[in-house]
């Protein structure tokens, strides 16, 4: 059965520091991943994709995401965040014709 | 602005009632999903509708129902509210029907609070 966590609920960065939110997953094949990011009061966006290829993926907003086989994960990272970026952000798996989002990461970037 | 929108953006309403939720796609998208958001269960698919016709169907519960019409606007109907149903409940837009390969919008949801 496919499955997504998101490890940590919580996370609290510094303005101008880097950023990685995990992502672990369970799958039976070659998964389709996403990081969704929900800003307050706003529909889900969609930050970035990985079906094949290439492991890093670059997305919009300087965001960039690693998928590692061996270890199920997906993990989303910035190399320096903007207050902007507060928000939630939600990892989803899948296949060709289904998805399952993870709980989420609520991001507070302070001062 | 994801060009996708939703109404009401808030409802209000007693358990037992029915009350509509209205969707309008991006222009061009001719696939429409509805999810629902709530804290303990987090985002659930629900339904996905192509083009007029159902295409998908998630954990959507026998008390609500969809549909889309001729213009691609949607409504999600939902029936003998319960309490559990309250919820942020989401509309997403693709041009395909394919639910992942295709990149979804998604519209600002509408809060649904059930008393």
């Amino acid at each position: 059965a496919q499955s997504v966590t998101q490890p940590d609920i919580h996370i609290t960065v510094s303005e101008g520091a880097s950023l990685e939110l995990r992502c672990n997953y369970s799958y039976g094949a070659t998964p389709y991943l996403f990081w969704y990011v929900q800003s307050p009061g706003q529909g889900l966006q969609l930050l970035l994709k990985y079906f094949s290829g290439d492991t890093l993926v670059q997305g919009i907003k300087g965001f960039e995401a690693e998928f590692k086989r061996s270890q199920s994960s997906f993990n989303l990272r910035k190399p320096s965040v903007h207050w902007s970026d507060a928000a939630e952000y939600f990892c989803a798996v899948g296949g060709p014709n289904d998805m399952r989002f993870g709980a989420g990461t609520r991001l507070t970037v302070k001062p | 602005d994801s060009g996708v929108t939703q109404t009401p953006k808030h409802l209000i309403t007693a358990t037992g009632q029915r009350v509509t939720l209205r969707c309008s796609p991006r222009s061009g998208d001719l696939s429409v999903y509805w999810y629902q958001q709530s804290l303990d269960q987090g985002l659930q698919f629900l339904i996905q509708y192509y083009n007029g016709e159902e295409r998908a169907k998630g954990n959507i519960l026998e008390r609500f129902s969809a549909q889309q019409f001729p213009d691609l606007h949607s409504e999600l109907n939902l029936s003998s509210l319960e309490l559990g149903d309250s919820a942020l409940y989401f509309c997403a837009s693709s041009p395909g029907t394919h639910r992942t390969l295709d990149t979804q919008y998604f519209g600002p949801g509408t809060r649904l609070t059930v008393l």
